[in-house]
């Protein structure tokens, strides 16, 4: 299963609104995750199961969409959030990964 | 909510093979799934196995069946990755990481990894 992230990339200043699209080849149901990386640091778990908070992930953070189209969603940008993220479906046994989508300050 | 430590990674050549160990701590190492990710330089993650809390059950990604193996030591808290015949293609830092799971529909579960160690690098060149 092919996961497609987009954008890329994107350029945002805190306190905006920013959304993430990650888009599955075929109907993944709600198998997917979504994860925070900081340059240099392991990934972290923010959402799973596409809309269900991970303990500890601020409330800034929703996940959304089910089928083969899946959103993200930081509702007011914080300085720590500038990273990448990505998606990640657990629907079959092999696993797969979206491309990653950077979040750079504008 | 534990801690995961990766070590074994290194310089090795083109065809050679490295042991990858993963040391749990602070969790119920032998009730969880456990998996391995890595990550290219400058790349994107890439997940490469699964194996289940009895080690029986095992996933690999395309690119190295045949060639790593996944497994676990319960009584030791400890998860390895066996890479032979190694390309240079699989220069990464290695994460493992813990896999919980929470029931989705009749027998079905959505899995996730939500501890992570820090990585250990690999890399593969002459």
């Amino acid at each position: 299963i092919q996961m497609t992230q987009s954008p890329s990339s994107l350029s945002a200043s805190v306190g905006d609104r920013v959304t993430i699209t990650c888009r599955a080849s075929q109907n993944i149901g709600s198998y997917l995750n979504w994860y925070q990386q900081r340059p240099g640091k392991a990934p972290k778990l923010l959402i799973y199961a596409a809309s269900i908070l991970h303990s500890g992930v601020p409330s800034r953070f929703s996940g959304s969409g089910s089928g083969t189209v899946f959103t993200l969603t930081i509702s007011i940008l914080q300085p720590e959030d500038f990273a990448t993220y990505y998606c990640q479906q657990n629907y079959n046994t092999l696993w797969t990964f979206g491309q990653g989508t950077k979040v750079e300050i504008k | 909510e534990g801690q995961l430590v990766e070590s074994g990674g290194g310089l090795v050549q083109p065809g050679g093979s490295l042991r990858l160990s993963c040391a749990a701590s602070g969790l119920t190492f032998s009730s969880y799934w456990m998996s391995w990710v890595r990550q290219a330089p400058g790349k994107g993650l890439e997940w490469v196995a699964n194996i289940k809390p009895d080690g029986i059950e095992k996933h690999y990604v395309d690119s190295v069946k045949g060639r790593f193996t996944i497994s676990r030591d319960n009584a030791k808290n400890s998860l390895s990755l066996q890479m032979n015949s190694l390309r240079v293609e699989d220069t990464a830092v290695y994460y493992c990481a813990r896999v919980l799971w929470v029931p989705a529909a009749m027998v079905y579960y959505y899995y996730y990894m939500d501890v992570w160690g820090k990585g250990t690098t690999v890399t593969v060149s002459s």
